[in-house]
């Protein structure tokens, strides 16, 4: 079956690193994808990656190992508006999005 | 400005009516969907649409049904609404045919209650 495994929820503190992992299984890939999404709001995207290695943009960046399944997103400098749910989505062989439940990120001052 | 409704954007519903959620995206994307969002699970594909005139089912389709009549617009109907299909409900689109990796946009969301 697909599964996609995040923390449920995650706590740092401004000005701080953190890093929220996600493994996948898929029925095939096609890259895979991260969302953040504020409490009440849309998912806005965030990054793609469908090689392995480390996208860079900005204060966020995202890594991929497609032989271990595995994909994390890491925020540097963190804001308070970084507070928010972050979802993994790889995207299996018919090109659909498998998706997490996300993990919720709580910035304290 | 650019971008895609959803109305309404919130319904509290009594259980047996009929309700359709509307859909409308200005970008000229050719794939749409429609996702529900539950409480402590992921995102999950209802409907979606390749491009207009055709529709496809996805990982829960039981109690719905969409058109795609043009470009632009995507409802969802649910016939006859239960409890259990009380949800966020967002709409999304992508550029291309969904056959790709393409970027899925997303709407503001209808937040439906069926008491």
């Amino acid at each position: 079956g697909q599964n996609i495994d995040q923390p449920t929820e995650m706590t740092a503190t401004e000005g701080a690193i953190v890093q929220i992992n996600c493994t996948y299984q898929t029925s095939g890939f096609n890259g895979l994808f991260w969302y953040q999404q504020h409490a009440g709001e849309a998912p806005t995207f965030l990054s793609y990656n469908v090689l392995d290695g480390l996208e860079e943009k900005g204060r966020f960046s995202s890594f991929l190992s497609r032989s271990k399944g595995y994909s994390y997103l890491l925020l540097k400098e963190l804001q308070m508006k970084d507070s928010a749910s972050y979802l993994c989505a790889p995207m299996d062989s018919n090109y659909q999005l498998i998706w997490g439940a996300g993990t919720k990120l709580i910035i304290k001052p | 400005i650019a971008g895609i409704t959803q109305a309404p954007t919130s319904q509290i519903l009594a259980a047996g009516r009929r309700m359709t959620l509307r859909c409308t995206q200005d970008m000229r994307h050719n794939a749409m969907y429609w996702y529900r969002q539950d409480l402590g699970l992921g995102l999950r594909l209802i409907h979606y649409s390749n491009t207009a005139g055709t529709t496809g089912k996805g990982e829960v389709p039981d109690g719905y049904s969409v058109s795609r009549a043009n470009t632009d617009d995507f409802p969802l109907t649910l016939a006859s609404a239960v409890p259990s299909q009380t949800s966020v409900y967002f709409c999304a689109s992508s550029p291309g045919i969904a056959g790709g990796p393409d970027t899925q946009y997303f709407g503001p969301g209808t937040r439906l209650t069926v008491l």
